[in-house]
């Protein structure tokens, strides 16, 4: 399952800390997403970015922010003015960006404000 | 925008026997159709696809079908066996939009019954 990974596995944040979670791909994708996913709904854009140092806002972007300096890297940070940050996270990549290619997935990060 | 529908949320079926979801989407431009299966604690991967210049593909045990003027889609589970129980997801996009992105069914939890 090599490919694309994320870390930490686990973390935990009390309320009022930003906290940011990392994504790592060395499949030389241009085109990397991060995902929320809450039981019983489906996967929720927060952002997306099509190629270095340009991202785009997905449905859920309050409260989240991403840089992408790196090819292969794609941190998100959850702010402190993210209301329900407790979630599953998932960061994926393409190949391209106009749609119509698979997108692969990492580990995922469960992140649990205490 | 796109809007995709799936059901059941919950799939239950004796193995050996099929499985099918659907899915419905709003967007008549949309035209890529992936499939995603997420094992328990796993993260997804895509199990087949579909673009809508056909109306049905299948993969071994696994087949997708397609009725664009309906506006929706199946995934069908053929010989249902034990390592089938996942949760499946459905998306659809629009090809080559500048503002793509994957907009995400809510998942159908499928277990196989021994």
């Amino acid at each position: 399952d090599g490919g694309i990974t994320q870390s930490p596995k686990y973390l935990f944040r009390k309320e009022g800390q930003n906290v940011t979670l990392s994504c790592e791909q060395n499949l030389n994708h241009d085109a990397m997403y991060w995902y929320r996913q809450d039981p019983g709904q489906g996967l929720r854009l927060i952002y997306y970015s099509q190629i270095v140092n340009d991202f785009q806002k997905g449905d859920i972007a309050e409260g989240y922010s991403v840089s992408r300096e790196k090819k292969e890297s794609f941190p998100l940070t959850v702010t402190s003015a993210q209301k329900n940050p407790t979630a599953f996270y998932l960061c994926a990549s393409s190949i391209g960006s106009s749609g119509g290619d698979e997108q692969f997935f990492g580990p995922g990060t469960r992140l649990t404000v205490l | 925008g796109e809007n995709v529908e799936q059901h059941p949320s919950t799939l239950s079926v004796q193995e050996g026997d099929s499985a099918v979801i659907k899915c419905t989407y709003s967007d008549s431009a949309s035209n890529y159709f992936p499939w995603y299966k997420q094992e328990l604690g796993k993260r997804p991967q895509l199990i087949i696809d579909i673009r809508s210049n056909v109306g049905e593909k299948k993969d071994q045990r696994i087949a997708v079908t397609l009725n664009k003027t309906a506006k929706h889609f199946s995934l069908h589970i053929t010989e249902t066996q034990p390592e089938d129980s996942a949760v499946y997801f459905c998306a659809a996009t629009t090809n080559g939009d500048s503002n793509y992105q994957l907009i995400w069914g809510a998942g159908t939890k499928l277990i196989i019954k021994p």
